[in-house]
């Protein structure tokens, strides 16, 4: 696997829980990534954070909130959440935000009851 | 237009022969290329990126590109059943800040 550690990597939350996804990088990345993988469907970028700071935020609803204390570790705090939030959640990082090649996690799968 | 686009497939190819698969993009200011391999349940892999015109080797995978015709490749030569997964075309959007965007993917099946 690559030097991009996600964890938990199988979760199943009901909709009024609160959950975090945690992500780890061991590459000496400046920007890291959320995605959202859902069946059939392309990659859909969540968040980015480029040297802790968040640059972008892809129309996300606030029941997703990110957060990155430090460029190795990104976090994705989950509360009351949908069925359709079911997906794999897939954290990147890369050397810097400007389009250079992204590295993956393993990616947690999430259900929600 | 979808910014990036690829044959959804699924590519059946029999083992030992040539699998080509394609992607055609929209941003003309795009300036660097990546595929990568998903096999079922598990996440992208890395396993080429391109940046200039003309063709780029790695083992059985050549990579090729044209940025004229706004157009990227990946050839996978002696195909095993193994190379059976999707494959994500990302291209560089520059108009968009640099972040990758991603294809749909196309599915191939390698058959022994």
């Amino acid at each position: 696997e690559t030097g991009v550690t996600q964890t938990p990597r199988h979760l199943v939350m009901g909709m009024t829980n609160k959950k975090s996804l945690k992500c780890e990088q061991h590459l000496g990345h400046n920007a890291m990534y959320w995605y959202k993988q859902s069946a059939k469907k392309p990659l859909e970028l969540m968040f980015v954070y480029n040297f802790k700071e968040q640059t972008e935020n892809n129309s996300v609803p606030s029941r997703f909130s990110p957060e990155c204390p430090n460029s190795s570790h990104l976090f994705l705090h989950l509360h009351t959440l949908q069925p359709e939030d079911s997906a794999l959640y897939l954290c990147a990082s890369s050397p810097k935000r400007e389009g250079l090649e992204q590295y993956f996690g393993p990616g947690t799968r999430l259900t929600v009851t | 237009q979808k910014e990036v686009e690829q044959n959804s497939g699924p590519l059946s190819v029999p083992e030992g022969a040539i699998a080509s698969l394609n992607c055609t993009y929209s941003d003309r200011g795009s300036q660097s290329f990546f595929w990568y391999r998903q096999y079922s349940g598990k996440s992208p892999e890395l396993i080429m990126s391109i940046y200039s015109n003309g063709d780029k080797e790695d083992g059985r995978f050549t990579a090729q590109l044209n940025k004229a015709s706004q157009y990227v490749s990946l050839l996978i030569r002696d195909s095993q059943p193994s190379d059976s997964a999707t494959y994500l075309c990302a291209v560089n959007g520059y108009n968009q800040g640099g972040k990758l965007i991603f294809g749909q993917g196309t599915e191939l099946s390698v058959k022994p």
